[in-house]
């Protein structure tokens, strides 16, 4: 069986300050991963996803993450943040065998963002 | 191509009514999903459909609640016999899914249909 754990339910930076948000995954074979965003009112929103190959995974708004499977963590990075980035971000992750089942999502991370 | 549509987005009943939701998913996909999300947690499985068919059904999905997709096109989700734990956000998502895809298929959200049961 997946899960998702995501390390803080509410972070807070400075507009320009590095954004890190934490996801650590259980997973019995190799995983595909995933980080969804939902800004107020909004569905859910694909920031990015690592199913196989590079490590480094790029996704939009200039977001990344890396998929470490030593920590079995990949956790979302931001060089520098935007009033625009406040919003929740979810991390999900489903076996790379079962195309067909969900995906199982964290908690979620509230993300906020001052001057 | 209008993405995933969910109506009504907001539903107010009272404790004992039944309700039900429906979501228009994007027209090629042949997968579609339903979750719901409570204030605070992330987005939870309720169960899922292959065009018409209902293949996976979570534990949370108890027998007051029942899911259709008739055609393999729209998809309703009914709640019978409202309780106050129903307050939720329900979300339909989709997904195209070939035959040589992997887990790798993105999935697609509405945004919602926001219970309150009072």
């Amino acid at each position: 069986a997946q899960s998702v754990t995501q390390l803080g339910s509410h972070v807070s930076v400075s507009e320009g300050a590095l954004v890190l948000l934490r996801c650590n995954y259980s997973s019995s074979v190799p995983p595909y991963l995933f980080w969804y965003v939902q800004y107020p009112n909004q569905g859910l929103q694909l920031l990015l996803k690592y199913t196989t190959g590079a490590t480094l995974v790029k996704g939009i708004n200039g977001f990344e993450a890396e998929f470490k499977k030593s920590e079995t963590s990949f956790h979302l990075t931001k060089p520098s943040a935007h009033m625009s980035d406040a919003a929740e971000y979810f991390c999900a992750v489903r076996a790379f065998n079962q195309a067909g089942t969900a995906l199982i999502f964290g908690k979620g991370t509230t993300l906020s963002v001052s001057s | 191509d209008t993405g995933v549509s969910q109506n009504p987005r907001h539903k107010i009943t009272k404790r004992g009514q039944n309700v039900t939701f429906r979501c228009d998913p994007i027209s090629e996909h042949n997968r579609l999903y339903w979750y719901r999300q409570t204030l605070g947690q992330g987005p939870e499985f309720l169960t899922y459909f292959q065009n018409e068919a209902q293949l996976e059904k979570s534990r949370l999905l108890s027998d007051r609640f029942s899911a259709e997709r008739p055609k393999g096109s729209f998809s309703t989700l009914e709640i019978q016999r409202t309780e106050q734990g129903d307050s939720a956000m329900y979300l339909c998502a989709s997904s195209l899914v070939s035959g040589g895809s992997s887990g790798a298929n993105v999935l697609t959200f509405g945004a919602g249909s926001r219970l309150t049961v009072l």
